[in-house]
């Protein structure tokens, strides 16, 4: 079974710095999607990015990136230029590419401040 | 495109009692997921239906909790004899498959909290 991790719980930084998401995941599956979710509080899940796995290329979108590692089961997510908006829960999630129902397997989340 | 919306947002109720949620899935999604989410933990995945058909449940969803998506429009999730343990978000999804690939995106509804006393 697929699994995912977010080690960090909560991370904060000021506006207009950068910072980095870690997550690692675990599947047996060759080909899947990883994707990073944002939650803000009391409103609903948007995508913010998503990669797939077959591609090398880094997804870039706007000021979000990721770094993914493969070979490392790696995928992080680096938020340039932070904004006060970026405040919220954010989460890495894995799809096996047509398995399981294409269903997200999520982690724990991290809590990102984004302080003034 | 007005998007998922789940009714009720927010339910209390007291254990014993049965409640059930709404889910109206983006119009033309022919596939809808059903996630539950505890406080500071990821959502976890429930059911699933492909139109109207149900796939695939999860272990997570006992015999007290019924899914359905009649006319495979909206569905809607049911819990009989509420547990306090019940007490989460319910979170709805959906995606159109035909798309293919990554561009089979879920989007994600706002949840109903539930409480169980």
């Amino acid at each position: 079974a697929q699994t995912v991790t977010q080690s960090q719980p909560e991370m904060s930084v000021q506006e207009a710095e950068t910072v980095t998401l870690s997550c690692t995941y675990d599947t047996s599956e060759n080909n899947y999607y990883l994707f990073w979710y944002k939650q803000p509080p009391s409103r609903q899940m948007i995508l913010v990015i998503r990669q797939e796995a077959y591609k090398q290329q880094n997804a870039t979108e706007n000021r979000f990136s990721v770094n993914f590692q493969k070979a490392a089961k790696s995928f992080s997510l680096k938020i340039s230029d932070s904004q006060l908006g970026d405040t919220a829960m954010y989460f890495c999630a894995e799809r096996e590419k047509e398995t399981s129902g294409s269903r997200l397997t999520f982690g724990e989340g991290t809590q990102l401040t984004v302080n003034p | 495109d007005t998007g998922v919306s789940q009714n009720p947002r927010h339910k209390i109720t007291k254990r014993g009692q049965n409640v059930t949620f709404r889910c109206d899935p983006i119009s033309e999604h022919n596939r809808l997921y059903w996630y539950r989410q505890t406080l500071g933990q990821g959502p976890e995945f429930l059911t699933y239906f492909q139109n109207e058909a149900q796939l695939e449940k999860s272990r997570l969803l006992s015999d007290r909790f019924s899914a359905e998506r009649p006319k495979g429009s909206f569905s809607t999730l049911e819990i009989q004899r509420t547990e306090q343990g019940d007490s989460a978000m319910y979170l709805c999804a959906s995606s159109n498959t035909q798309r293919g690939g990554a561009g089979n995106e879920q989007f994600f509804g706002p949840g109903t909290r539930l409480t169980v006393l």
